[in-house]
């Protein structure tokens, strides 16, 4: 069964350097999304992504992240300058063409942990 | 802009009883509605979604839940808990347009006793 897959599983990085979390959707998928899960807390909606561009972000999403699909079948988030507070879990996900009421297939995400 | 409320952070029940998960949304246009799992360590898998069609939706594992609008609640049902049940559930909206982003709730784990 087709998955979407993330790496690393874990990341580990100092305050203020750059992270780039890696996502392969699937491949037949149009529409590409970023969450973040702080510990204990609610998955939050970071960005999506569709046709070359993002189609909405959330306030948490400021100019210090960033997506690309650099290729036919990677979509990356890059954090320019990592703080304390993105330490968290990120999901990655997609689906396919249709309404919104198609499914979202979730990665295993990235833990991030910022020291 | 939509939003999901869960009732109950943390539900215990014992083996072989309802589990009842409770979901409430609140939306301006018409919802989308999911309920995901999430077993520790592991991402989100999918149990079932509600989209306009039957308002009673059966998902994987034998849970279901019913979309009442008079309500706009969506709550998660089981008539029998087994201890593999143990997990955080999370309620989520998504509507028609933009990014069809998901709003999610803030889960609620769920505790399954012998």
């Amino acid at each position: 069964e087709p998955e979407v897959t993330q790496t690393p599983s874990h990341q580990v990085t100092q305050m203020g350097q750059e992270v780039i979390l890696r996502c392969v959707p699937i491949s037949n998928h149009l529409y590409f999304y970023w969450y973040r899960q702080i510990l204990g807390q609610k998955v939050e909606f970071l960005v999506s992504f569709y046709n070359n561009e993002i189609s909405e972000k959330s306030e948490i999403f400021d100019d210090q992240f960033s997506v690309e699909r650099p290729d036919g079948s990677n979509f990356t988030l890059k954090i320019r300058s990592t703080k304390l507070e993105d330490s968290a879990m990120y999901f990655c996900a997609s689906r396919g063409a249709g309404g919104s009421g198609n499914e979202q297939f979730f990665g295993p995400g990235t833990r991030l942990t910022v020291l | 802009a939509q939003s999901v409320t869960q009732l109950g952070s943390h539900v215990s029940v014992s083996e072989g009883a309802l589990v009842l998960l409770r979901c409430n949304y609140s939306s301006s246009v018409p919802p989308y509605l999911f309920w995901y799992v999430q077993y520790p360590n592991q991402g989100l898998q999918l149990l079932l979604k509600y989209t306009s069609a039957a308002t009673l939706v059966k998902g994987i594992n034998g849970f279901e839940a019913e979309f009442k609008k008079s309500e706009t609640s969506f709550h998660l049902t089981k008539p029998s808990a087994h201890m593999s049940d143990a997990a955080e559930y999370f309620c989520a909206v998504s509507v028609t347009g933009g990014g069809n982003k998901l709003t999610f709730g803030t889960g609620t784990q769920l505790k399954v006793e012998l």
